[in-house]
């Protein structure tokens, strides 16, 4: 079983829809947990970070990690063209290193 | 120069052919990484490094080799490149000793193309 897993999408919504981008992990023992932006031909950026189970809000975006199921979420409010990216959940799995999902492209259509 | 630097942007090699491309970070941070990121399959660790002078191996190491000198770089050298060695490369960097949570800052990228 994979450490993180991620749907690769794509997922198109339209402007102002609300999104919802999802990971499951492997390992109850994990505490960190991130989310990562990649803008096409770009390297990623860290976008949230939430710490155990939980939530984590920074004006439209909330991180959501519920521990009892290993589910990390995030969401995007009023979604905008901008937002348009590539999201990656990432964990860090201890020893300072951090395992990634797979991406999920998003696309925001005007 | 801020943040992580790369080169070469883009490369394409013969494959057989030695290649090393080049990591700089101007951040002071410890511990730098090397990932390649492949379609389906996401950003995949290559090397790490916590400190100048210790190198540590990923989750995909074989056919690849790095050194750490110094704080500011981290090459990454492929010693006789195949074509699954095809993929977009990204150095990365984090202060371990500041952040618990490890945000590690990427570079541009290197779009590598081994024929």
């Amino acid at each position: 079983q994979k450490e993180v897993e991620q749907d690769p999408g794509p997922l198109s919504v339209p402007e102002g829809a609300i999104v919802s981008l999802n990971c499951t992990y492997s390992n109850s023992a994990f505490q960190y947990f991130m989310w990562y932006r990649q803008y096409s031909r770009k390297g990623p950026e860290l976008l949230m970070y939430t710490y155990s189970s939980g939530n984590k809000e920074d004006g439209r975006f909330t991180a959501q990690v519920d521990k009892s199921s290993k589910y990390i979420s995030l969401f995007i409010r009023d979604s905008q063209p901008s937002d348009s990216a590539t999201y990656l959940c990432a964990v860090n799995t201890g020893f300072q290193k951090l395992v990634f999902g797979t991406g999920t492209r998003l696309l925001v259509s005007p | 120069i801020a943040g992580i630097t790369q080169a070469p942007t883009s490369q394409i090699l013969a494959a057989g052919r030695r290649m090393t491309l080049r990591c700089t970070q101007d951040m002071r941070h410890n511990a730098m990484y090397w990932y390649r990121q492949d379609l389906g399959l996401g950003l995949r660790l290559i090397h790490y490094s916590n400190t100048a002078g210790t190198t540590g191996k990923g989750e995909v190491p074989d056919g690849y080799s790095v050194s750490r000198a110094n704080t500011d770089d981290f090459p990454l050298t492929l010693a006789s490149a195949v074509p699954s060695q095809t993929s977009v490369y990204f150095c990365a960097s984090s202060d371990t000793r500041k952040s618990s949570y490890n945000e590690q800052f990427f570079g541009p990228g290197t779009r590598l193309t081994v024929l």
